[in-house]
């Protein structure tokens, strides 16, 4: 089944301890992209990779890094984390144009 | 620079009657238009796309969404409601020139469906 996997699903942690999400897809997407979720903001892109080896920053990179060694994983990496980065996070990926995402189930992330 | 707006935060409607989600876009370059719906606990999924052929685009369970270039609009539209459509509705610009992928959402339409 062509989907997008994300880990974990929940998770609770408190500031300043680092936490990677990770993002795996089997589509053989090149393009793959992270969104966090806020009532009242929408969706904000965070960072995106139009392919391996090749990330760039979003709407609101502060804060996140992103690393892309192989086609498939992206993961999504908060060295410091912070309770203003309590949200719900979406990764994504795509073929190159028309840009048509699909989207993993989400990672609900509360920093205390 | 590209934006969304969605008109109506909530909309409710009853089962079996019309749904119509309101979309306006500003795009400086011939836009691809999408409207993906996020069930709870869920990601988003792809309804339909518009990416410059037919400005009538069917999308899954039913729904339908029309390009109208004269009004910078593509509104989202189902003959009859089902409950299994109460979800949130988004609406989604890219320039279709754009080599970033970068997709603008906008805020969201909580569609209610009554019995």
């Amino acid at each position: 089944e062509a989907q997008v996997t994300q880990n974990p699903r929940y998770l609770i942690t408190v500031t300043g301890k680092k936490l990677t999400v990770t993002c795996s897809q089997n589509m053989n997407h090149e393009y793959m992209s992270w969104y966090r979720q806020d009532p009242g903001l929408g969706l904000r892109q965070i960072y995106y990779s139009m392919n391996v080896e090749v990330t760039d920053k979003g709407d609101v990179p502060e804060g996140y890094k992103v690393s892309r060694k192989e086609k498939r994983n992206f993961p999504l990496i908060l060295e410091s984390p912070s309770p203003n980065q309590t949200s719900l996070y979406f990764c994504a990926s795509s073929l190159l144009n028309p840009w048509a995402l699909h989207f993993g189930n989400g990672t609900r992330l509360t920093v205390t | 620079a590209q934006s969304v707006t969605q008109l109506g935060s909530h909309v409710s409607v009853s089962e079996g009657a019309l749904v119509l989600l309101r979309c306006n876009y500003s795009s400086s370059v011939p836009p691809y238009l999408f409207w993906y719906v996020q069930y709870p606990n869920q990601g988003l999924q792809l309804l339909l796309k518009y990416t410059s052929a037919a400005t009538l685009v069917k999308g899954i369970n039913g729904f339908e969404a029309e390009f109208k270039k004269s009004e910078t609009s593509f509104h989202l539209t189902k003959p009859s409601a089902h409950m299994s459509d109460a979800a949130e509705y988004f609406c989604a610009v890219s320039e279709g020139s754009s080599n970033t992928g970068k997709l603008i959402f906008g805020q969201g339409t909580t569609l209610q469906v009554k019995p």
